[in-house]
C-alpha cells in the first residue's frame, strides 16, 4: 500500500544553516510524484517543490531543493540558508498514477524550528 | 486575496448537531478537493471534484459526511449529527487540471473544527 514516513517529529536548525527533512516513500507505481508542502501555524498548506518519478535532475526552487533518491525510495528536502521564517510544520506528500488528480497522500510531518 | 477562502475559521458545535463549510476556490480552477487533519497527522484525502462532478470519495467519508459543488464553483462539506471523532481541520485546496494547463494544489486555511 502506498505510504510517506517521516520519521523525524520535530528537527532544530540554527538561522543560517541547512537543514535536510527525510523523507520516504512506498509505492508499486512507476508513476508517481513527491511533494512538500509547509505548513505555519496559519494553517493552510503552502506548496514548496515537486518531484516527478520521471525527473532525471534533482527538483530546486530558491532555497528549496529535493534529494530525490529512487532507488532507496527517498525524497528528502534540503533547506538552505534558514530563516526564522522556516519555522514550520513541514509534510512529504505523494501522489499516485499520471494523472494529476491531487489526491495526495501525506506524512505525519516533521516541526522545524529555528534557532536565531 | 485571490487564493482559496474557506469559511468559517472556526466552529465549535455540541455532539449531534449538523454543521457546513464553505470553500471558495480559485476562480478559474476546475479541481476542488477536501481533506481533513487531525491533531499531529498529516492532512488526508475526503474526496474531490471536477466543476461540479463529485470523482471521488475516500472510505473516510462516511454516511454522515456530504459534499456538494453545484455551480462548479464554490463548494460546501456538511457534516450530519457530528461525533467528538469529527473534531478535526477541513482543508479545502483547488488547482487546474486542463488539457492545456495543470497546477499544483493550492490550499485554504482551513476551517477548524471542535465538537464538545
Amino acid at each position: 500500500a502506498q505510504k510517506i514516513t517521516q520519521t523525524q517529529p520535530g528537527m532544530f536548525v540554527q538561522e543560517k544553516e541547512a537543514v535536510t527533512l527525510d523523507c520516504t516513500y512506498d509505492t508499486s507505481d512507476q508513476s508517481y510524484g513527491l511533494f512538500w508542502y509547509k505548513q505555519p501555524s496559519s494553517g493552510e498548506m503552502i506548496f514548496l517543490i515537486y518531484q516527478g518519478s520521471y525527473d532525471e535532475q534533482n527538483a530546486t526552487e530558491g532555497r528549496y531543493s529535493l534529494n530525490f533518491q529512487k532507488a532507496r525510495k527517498s525524497a528528502n528536502l534540503v533547506i538552505s540558508a534558514s530563516q526564522l521564517g522556516d519555522s514550520a510544520m513541514y509534510f512529504c506528500a505523494m501522489r499516485e498514477g499520471a494523472d494529476s488528480s491531487y489526491k495526495l497522500i501525506f506524512g505525519s510531518g516533521t516541526r522545524l524550528l529555528v534557532r536565531p | 486575496d485571490t487564493g482559496v477562502s474557506q469559511n468559517p475559521r472556526h466552529k465549535i458545535t455540541k455532539r449531534g448537531q449538523n454543521v457546513t463549510f464553505r470553500c471558495d476556490p480559485i476562480s478559474e480552477h476546475n479541481r476542488l478537493y477536501w481533506y481533513r487533519q487531525t491533531l499531529g497527522q498529516g492532512p488526508e484525502f475526503l474526496t474531490y471534484f471536477q466543476n461540479e462532478a463529485q470523482l471521488e470519495k475516500s472510505r473516510l467519508l462516511s454516511d454522515r459526511f456530504s459534499a456538494e459543488r453545484p455551480k462548479g464553483s464554490f463548494s460546501t462539506l456538511e457534516i450530519q449529527r457530528t461525533e467528538q471523532g469529527d473534531s478535526a481541520m477541513y482543508l479545502c485546496a483547488s488547482s487546474i487540471h486542463s488539457k492545456g494547463a495543470r497546477t499544483e494544489a493550492f490550499f485554504g486555511q482551513g476551517t477548524r473544527l471542535t465538537v464538545v
